[in-house]
């Protein structure tokens, strides 16, 4: 899977839009990027994932380059309860054998919404 | 309403000792993970399941066995424990595992005195 590359952390207003960028320049074609959030304590959770359009679900839209060599994660109006750590994950959805169903993290970025 | 569940949530013991943790899930998922949330924070996978089969190992010292009693269930039993071992253990499922989404559990927490 390719290597993602994250800031290791990022400040937000509450009610502001949380914009995190993601690097995944050795993405090939079969890579999707995946989105996941872990909040202080508790399992990470999954928010999107895409392979070339842009997505958006009721959690967050996901802007992918049209070179497909970055990314970012939008949450719309931030709130005090999207303070964790967002993770970008690169992966091919027809993984087999050793990589099957595989997650690799990073060490993602630690966002923190202030009021 | 418990989609994936773990027990116990907390779990202090002794070096040297054998433990067990178990995992449920209620998805109806045919995937099943471990992972290891070490002290730095850093998430990695350790074994993988799909209909009870074991297809991921990922170099996990072989005091470490999971079990798969059938498909919505993964225990992971951890012999003559380690200091090292102390660590969050989150179990996972998916319906493959084709990259569908994960759906993790809320973690239990090892301490190793």
């Amino acid at each position: 899977d390719a290597k993602t590359t994250q800031p290791p952390s990022m400040d937000c207003a509450e009610g502001r839009a949380a914009n995190l960028p993601c690097n995944h320049s050795t993405i090939s074609g079969n890579e999707y990027v995946y989105w996941y959030r872990q909040i202080h304590s508790q399992g990470p959770q999954y928010i999107i994932h895409g392979l070339k359009n842009n997505e958006t679900n009721e959690m967050a839209s996901l802007i992918i380059t049209e070179d497909r060599k970055s990314s970012t994660l939008i949450l719309p109006h931030a709130t005090l309860r999207d303070t964790a750590v967002y993770y970008c994950i690169v992966r091919s959805l027809n993984a087999g054998g050793t990589s099957y169903g595989k997650l690799t993290f990073g060490q993602g970025t630690i966002l923190t919404v202030h009021p | 309403d418990t989609a994936v569940s773990q027990t116990p949530k907390y779990l202090v013991t002794q070096m040297g000792n054998d433990k067990s943790i178990k995992c449920e899930q209620n998805l109806g998922h045919d995937t099943m993970y471990w992972y290891k949330q070490d002290s730095k924070k850093f998430l990695k996978i350790m074994f993988s399941y799909n209909n009870k089969e074991l297809i991921i190992n990922e170099t996990v010292p072989n005091r470490f066995s999971p079990k798969s009693p059938d498909k919505a269930h993964l225990n992971l039993h951890i012999n003559s424990l380690e200091l090292g071992d102390s660590a969050v253990y989150f179990c996972a499922s998916s319906q493959d595992g084709s990259g569908r989404a994960s759906v993790f559990g809320p973690g239990t927490r090892l301490t190793v005195l």
